[in-house]
């Protein structure tokens, strides 16, 4: 089976941008969860989604936001960049009772 | 609520060494325990999981950890280090949310270097 799958690598964003990244999770998947990674915060939750539906949802503020389609593929949107939004954003999919998640590479983005 | 501590944000051994990561956990209810790994410039790629059952868990790349539910431990090791185990390692906690899903809650990561 293929892997989890993030679009684009890589990402240079000016503040005051919006930005789009795409997750495509493994294959019969339907749980996509976001997470943010800096030096500064680790590893942070975003959002999960399942069904469409946002499940559950961190601590991050309304320029956060997301959706997943009918296929379970995902997409999480950030407006109004700021300098600390600069992080490497990864996707996870997971089935629904193991529990276990599964990673993509991530996409990495820089504010300027 | 859940919480993960690793101690020791480094971690250095020499090749052909026993590689020892701690972890300790904090959880409300039974727990889901996870390790993964992360090379420069990549995702997360898990490592081992506990779930249920047997508390000595076998993970890829020679790894295994033992769940510990008295002293609230999963520690990670390896009787034999090489250098490709050069990695940042991160425990983490999951349970399952009333409303469904599960959210992981990550440790803060401990870089291992492995020397010759």
């Amino acid at each position: 089976k293929a892997g989890v799958t993030q679009t684009p690598r890589y990402l240079i964003k000016t503040r005051g941008q919006q930005v789009t990244l795409s997750c495509s999770p493994i294959s019969g998947h339907r749980s996509v969860s976001w997470y943010q990674q800096t030096p500064g915060q680790g590893l942070q939750f975003l959002f999960e989604y399942f069904s469409e539906t946002q499940r559950n949802k961190g601590n991050f503020p309304g320029r956060f936001s997301g959706r997943q389609f009918s296929n379970s593929r995902s997409e999480m949107n950030v407006s109004t960049l700021e300098l600390g939004d600069s992080a490497l954003y990864l996707c996870a999919s997971s089935l629904e009772r193991t529990g276990e998640q599964y990673f993509g590479p991530g996409t990495r983005l820089t504010v300027t | 609520a859940q919480s993960v501590t690793q101690l020791g944000s480094h971690v250095s051994v020499s090749e052909g060494a026993l590689v020892l990561l701690r972890c300790n956990y904090s959880s409300s209810v039974p727990p889901y325990l996870f390790w993964y790994v992360q090379y420069p410039n990549q995702g997360l790629q898990l490592l081992l999981k506990y779930t249920t059952g047997a508390t000595l868990v076998k993970g890829i790349n020679g790894f295994e950890a033992e769940f510990k539910k008295s002293e609230t431990s999963f520690h990670l090791t390896k009787p034999s280090a090489h250098m490709s185990d050069a990695a940042e390692y991160f425990c983490a906690v999951s349970a399952l949310l009333t409303g469904g899903g599960n959210k992981l809650t990550f440790g803060t990561g401990t870089q291992l270097k492995v020397e010759l």
